[in-house]
């Protein structure tokens, strides 16, 4: 079935440092790949998506790659600050219509 | 912000009972998405609504249900609650109904059932 792998699970670096979240994704016809950020208590927050005629975006510190022959795709967050501390999920469109399959989570810390 | 709402914020039922979540669409936005995310998971996908019709469901009995009205806000319907469904129940807010389309969510409404 359709399923997204997200990795690593959890995630600490310092500030200033560089974050990478990786997901992988198994439906070879999806062709659209949000990144939500949820801080604790409120709303999957959309920060950067891309469309899969497109290999690399980038927002300024944020960016995301995608490999479609290989099924992967990652996010990159350059000169990490504390208020980046929060849980992202990436996420694949699935084959019906608007579905969304999202990955499990990737708890990231920043510490100051 | 996004201009998707939610309502109530938080629930609280008891099992068997049957409970209606609401949310309202972003002005210019005429598709809705319904998930539920547990407690530590990501979100799955219940089911999407496009123009008053279900376009799209996910892996849920059928005890969960929905409908979309003519200004595009929508509801979700749960019968015969049970424990396992306590969780956060999000809607998602976006144009077309197609393939590609950015979802933006509401703040959703935490569930509780005892």
């Amino acid at each position: 079935g359709e399923n997204v792998e997200q990795h690593p699970s959890t995630l600490s670096v310092q500030e200033g440092d560089s974050a990478v979240i990786k997901c992988t994704y198994s439906d070879s016809a999806s062709n659209y790949f949000p990144w939500y950020k949820q801080e604790l208590g409120k709303r999957p927050q959309l920060i950067i998506d891309i469309r899969s005629n497109v290999g690399e975006k980038k927002d300024q510190r944020i960016a995301v790659t995608l490999n479609k022959t290989a099924k992967h795709f990652s996010l990159h967050i350059t000169e990490t600050q504390p208020e980046d501390s929060a849980v992202y999920f990436c996420a694949a469109r699935g084959n019906q219509g608007g579905k969304l399959i999202f990955g499990q989570g990737t708890e990231l810390s920043v510490k100051p | 912000e996004t201009g998707v709402t939610q309502s109530p914020t938080h629930l609280i039922k008891t099992r068997g009972q049957q409970v209606t979540l609401r949310c309202s669409s972003q002005s210019g936005h005429n598709t809705v998405s319904w998930y539920q995310q547990a407690l530590g998971q990501g979100p799955q996908f219940i089911f999407q609504y496009y123009r008053e019709e279900e376009n799209g469901r996910g892996n849920f009995p059928p005890r969960f249900s929905g409908l979309q009205f003519p200004n595009y806000s929508s509801e979700l319907n749960v019968n015969a609650l049970e424990l396992d469904d306590s969780a956060l129940y999000l809607c998602a807010s976006s144009f077309g109904g197609g393939i590609q389309e950015t979802q933006y969510f509401g703040p959703g409404t935490r569930l509780l059932v005892l």
